[in-house]
């Protein structure tokens, strides 16, 4: 069964200094990876995926992300941090031809001023 | 515009009691999901379904149903309300393709007393 690591809680980054947060995974075949960011009291919104070919994914908001298969990690990040990248981040892995979508435990980013 | 929708919002039951939560969505997606989101514990699957009369289970069903009658809806039941189901319930569809992106409602607030 796959699964996800978070293994920061928060990360607190100061306001145009680079950003990463954590992730990694286990799956039995090979993953389809999601990064998601939740805003207080809203639903999950999209910033990018890993499927197959460059191993340095570019989402929404100056997000990218990293895959990197021998670590089995898909680490988030983002060249100069904004007060307005504050919210709470999510890892997601799908193991494909599984159905399934399973997210991490999260991880709140606070971007100080 | 529509997209993933939830109803309801908010809703306060009392311990024992039975409820139905509603998610439709209007973009023809096979895969649709239920989360439940506790502080700590990050998203957790409920139950899963690729497709009308299709089910499964997911990492946390017990003390809920869940039925899949047409494309479009996938509702929640809980058939006998506790507070330890207290918790933001998402519902989230995708393409069955495994590397489509996901995407969720706005979430439903579930207190129960």
């Amino acid at each position: 069964a796959q699964s996800v690591a978070q293994p920061e809680d928060q990360v607190n980054v100061a306001e145009g200094n680079p950003l990463t947060v954590k992730c990694t995974y286990s799956v039995s075949g090979n993953p389809y990876l999601f990064w998601y960011v939740q805003y207080p009291n809203r639903g999950l919104q999209f910033l990018l995926k890993y499927i197959t070919g460059d191993n340095l994914v570019k989402g929404s908001y100056g997000f990218e992300a990293e895959f990197n298969k021998s670590q089995t990690s898909f680490h988030l990040k983002k060249p100069s941090a904004l007060v307005s990248d504050s919210a709470l981040y999510f890892c997601a892995v799908r193991d494909i031809g599984d159905d399934k979508i399973i997210f991490g435990k999260g991880t709140r980013l606070h971007i100080l001023p | 515009n529509a997209g993933v929708t939830q109803t309801p919002k908010f809703q306060v039951l009392k311990t024992g009691q039975s409820m139905t939560l509603q998610c439709a969505q209007d973009m023809n997606h096979e895969y649709m999901s239920w989360y439940r989101q506790d502080p700590g514990m990050g998203l957790r699957l409920i139950h899963y379904s690729v497709g009308a009369g299709i089910t499964d289970q997911g990492e946390v069903p017990n003390g809920y149903n869940v039925s899949r009658s047409t494309t479009e809806d996938f509702p929640l039941r809980l058939l006998s309300a506790a507070p330890s189901q207290t918790s933001v319930y998402f519902c989230a569809s995708s393409r069955t393709d495994s590397g489509n992106t996901i995407y969720f409602g706005e979430g439903s607030w579930l207190t129960v007393v």
